[in-house]
């Protein structure tokens, strides 16, 4: 089945140390973010991308790194973590073609990867 | 900026119809979405309203008004597997979430 893919799906670490979040996926699809959630906030975009050449910083970047190694993956650094950075991580794509034709800009999200910073 | 206002809790009872509403803030709207997110899934897409009025896709209904930038999600028949949290989403490139309304089902 054609799918967003994370890893890791849990991850625990120490603060200062350097975590990455990868994401992959099968759909197609040339759009991908990166969103944060926390208890009571939804959910908070951290960057996105519309293609491989294409990185934009989303309402919460600081703190936060991206890469878009190729069309079907996009990776999350947190460079040197922190407490307040844990949350649970959420990857999303979409479909330019369909959201640039009047379509909606429907986010098919990933399974989330729980990070914990100690 | 964008901003979306949501209720953070609901209750009804089982077989009810439950109703949640979101206001909303932004600049440009390009649409109303409502996604649904069970507790330790990811959040899915249940519609989308570009236009003002009613849009059912079964027990499920969306509604909007551009005018009063406002617009809800309606629940009918709820079973019990519709606990959820339920967020209201807009804007077009990039997309903003409300906070979210937990949605708690009564036997």
């Amino acid at each position: 089945d054609a799918d967003v893919t994370q890893t890791p799906r849990n991850r625990i670490t120490k603060t200062g140390k350097r975590i990455m979040l990868e994401c992959s996926q099968t759909k197609g699809h040339d759009r991908m973010y990166w969103y944060r959630q926390d208890p009571g906030l939804g959910l908070r975009l951290i960057y996105y991308s519309f293609d491989v050449k294409d990185i934009n910083k989303g309402e919460i970047s600081d703190g936060y790194s991206v890469s878009r190694q190729a069309q079907a993956k996009f990776s999350l650094s947190l460079e040197s973590a922190i407490p307040n950075q844990t949350a649970l991580y959420f990857c999303a794509t979409s479909d330019l073609e369909v959201a640039t034709g009047g379509g909606y800009n429907e986010q098919f999200f990933g399974p989330g990867t729980r990070l914990t910073v100690l | 900026g964008q901003s979306l206002e949501q209720p953070s809790e609901v209750t009804a009872v089982e077989g009810a119809i439950v109703q949640i509403n979101c206001t909303y803030q932004t600049s440009g709207f390009y649409g109303l979405s409502w996604y649904q997110q069970h507790d330790g899934g990811a959040p899915t897409f249940l519609s989308y309203n570009a236009l003002d009025g009613l849009e059912e896709t079964g027990r499920f209904s969306s509604f909007l008004s551009r005018s009063d930038s406002y617009g809800y999600l309606l629940l009918q028949e709820l079973q019990m597997k519709d606990s959820a949290s339920y967020f209201c989403a807009v804007g077009g490139d990039k997309i903003i979430f409300g906070k979210g309304t937990r949605l708690h089902i009564l036997p």
